[in-house]
């Protein structure tokens, strides 16, 4: 079955400080992976994208990894700021049928 | 300004009434989705549609129907077949499908009441 498993479920942190959120997936076939910001009540905003060959992509204070072969990915936040606090959705697309697989989220809390 | 629009931002209905989400795009994209959002779930897909006068169902597609007339509008309706229709709905749009970007509207919030 096509899974994707976010964690921690929740975080809170400091402002300034980093965090890692996780992701794993028992996708297949693998076309490619995704990371959204979503403020609380608005619409999902992309922050990466990642193909099969891809190792680290980099966006701002945002960095993605993916690791094809244990199915894993990360997205590392750097230097926090109030603004983060939101849920980050991790999303897996699948080659068969080009079909979108959401995880449930991680909600961050970031602190003054 | 372009972009993917959902109105209204909140929706009541009354149990038994069947209840239209308007999902506008001025991207050109070809593709549209519906999507549900509860509490700590993931977004599930509802309804998609590829191409105008063609659409197919999601995962949840039961108690909900969509209409894909113009390549510019996809919208929803929750009818009352729908037990449980109280939940955010997101719609979003593509280009295509592979590593295309998916850009989502600002959702709906429907309480049935």
């Amino acid at each position: 079955k096509n899974q994707v498993e976010q964690s921690p479920q929740s975080l809170i942190i400091l402002e300034g400080k980093n965090c890692t959120l996780q992701c794993n997936y028992t996708v297949s076939p693998f076309s490619n992976l995704r990371w959204y910001k979503q403020d609380t009540g608005r619409g999902p905003v992309s922050l990466t994208i990642m193909t099969f060959s891809e190792n680290t992509k980099s966006n701002g204070r945002y960095t993605a990894t993916l690791d094809a072969d244990t199915k894993q990915s990360s997205l590392h936040i750097t230097a926090s700021q109030l603004s983060d606090s939101a849920s980050y959705i991790c999303v897996v697309r699948s080659n068969q049928g080009g079909k979108l697989i959401f995880g449930q989220g991680t909600e961050l809390s970031v602190k003054p | 300004d372009g972009g993917i629009t959902q109105s209204p931002k909140y929706l009541f209905r009354k149990e038994g009434q069947n209840v239209t989400l308007s999902c506008e795009q001025n991207l050109n994209h070809d593709a549209m989705y519906w999507y549900r959002q509860d509490p700590g779930q993931g977004l599930r897909l509802i309804y998609y549609s590829q191409i105008v006068n063609d659409f197919q169902k999601g995962d949840i597609a039961e108690g909900y129907s969509v209409s894909r007339e113009k390549k510019e509008s996809f919208p929803l309706t929750v009818t009352s077949a729908q037990k449980n229709p109280t939940a955010f709905y997101l719609c979003a749009s593509s280009i295509g499908t592979g590593l295309t970007e998916a850009f989502f509207g600002q959702g709906t919030r429907l309480t049935v009441v």
